[in-house]
């Protein structure tokens, strides 16, 4: 029973390039959602998705930062356009329900240079 | 102001040992409480939660109560051990309608030998 995949683990990335996240929820979740963590800090909830639908982007950056979760396939989160500050880990999760326990991938790591 | 407030940041504790971690939520609402274990460089991993319908739960060396009236909750490890050192975090739903989890802040336990 495979957990929770993000790829990659690691990106390195110079300012103004595009950033690709991947996450894969767990054999039988539908819900995934999006956390991104600063060294030394928690966790902050960006986005909560369904297939097909956003339901909750409420920590999502109004600009340069979008997900999805197509029917087929992983969740992408992208960010357009990087910054040194996108430099953190960016945590997925998913769950069977809302509100039932979240699983979390390894992360990825992404650095701005 | 932030939903969920974590306490204390950082707790030393002499091996064997209890800790307790305290957390505070604001959302009367609230009805799911998870607490995370992160070792360095891993992803967060449940390690107990608990709902609104009941006051305590355990699991071996780890507990958590929770008080509804005070709109707080804690995790309590006794008989600590040396790979119990960790960043803990506790959670809660976000409130204002939104649906992901808020995280607290986390606090880093270090196990004296």
């Amino acid at each position: 029973n495979a957990g929770v995949m993000q790829n990659p683990r690691h990106l390195v990335r110079r300012r103004g390039q595009e950033a690709r996240l991947r996450c894969s929820p767990m054999k039988g979740h539908s819900h995934v959602y999006w956390y991104r963590q600063l060294p030394e800090e928690g966790l902050k909830f960006m986005v909560y998705l369904q297939k097909e639908n956003i339901i909750d982007e409420s920590g999502m950056p109004k600009e340069r930062f979008s997900a999805e979760f197509p029917k087929e396939g992983p969740s992408i989160l992208r960010i357009q356009q990087v910054v040194r500050g996108d430099s953190a880990a960016y945590f997925c999760a998913s769950s069977r329900d809302i509100q039932e326990t979240q699983y979390f991938g390894p992360g990825t790591r992404l650095l701005v240079l | 102001g932030e939903n969920v407030e974590q306490h204390p940041s950082t707790l030393s504790v002499q091996e064997g040992d209890s800790a307790v971690i305290k957390c505070t939520y604001s959302d009367s609402a609230s009805n799911y409480f998870p607490w995370y274990k992160q070792e360095l460089g891993k992803r967060p991993q449940l390690i107990i939660d608990i709902r609104s319908n009941v006051g305590e739960k355990k699991d071996q060396r780890i507990a958590v109560t929770l008080n509804k009236t005070a709109k707080h909750f804690s995790l309590h490890i006794t008989e600590t051990q040396p790979e119990d050192s960790a960043v803990y975090f506790c959670a809660g739903p976000s409130g204002g309608g939104a649906d992901g989890l808020t995280f607290g802040k986390g606090t880093h336990l270090i196990i004296q030998p």
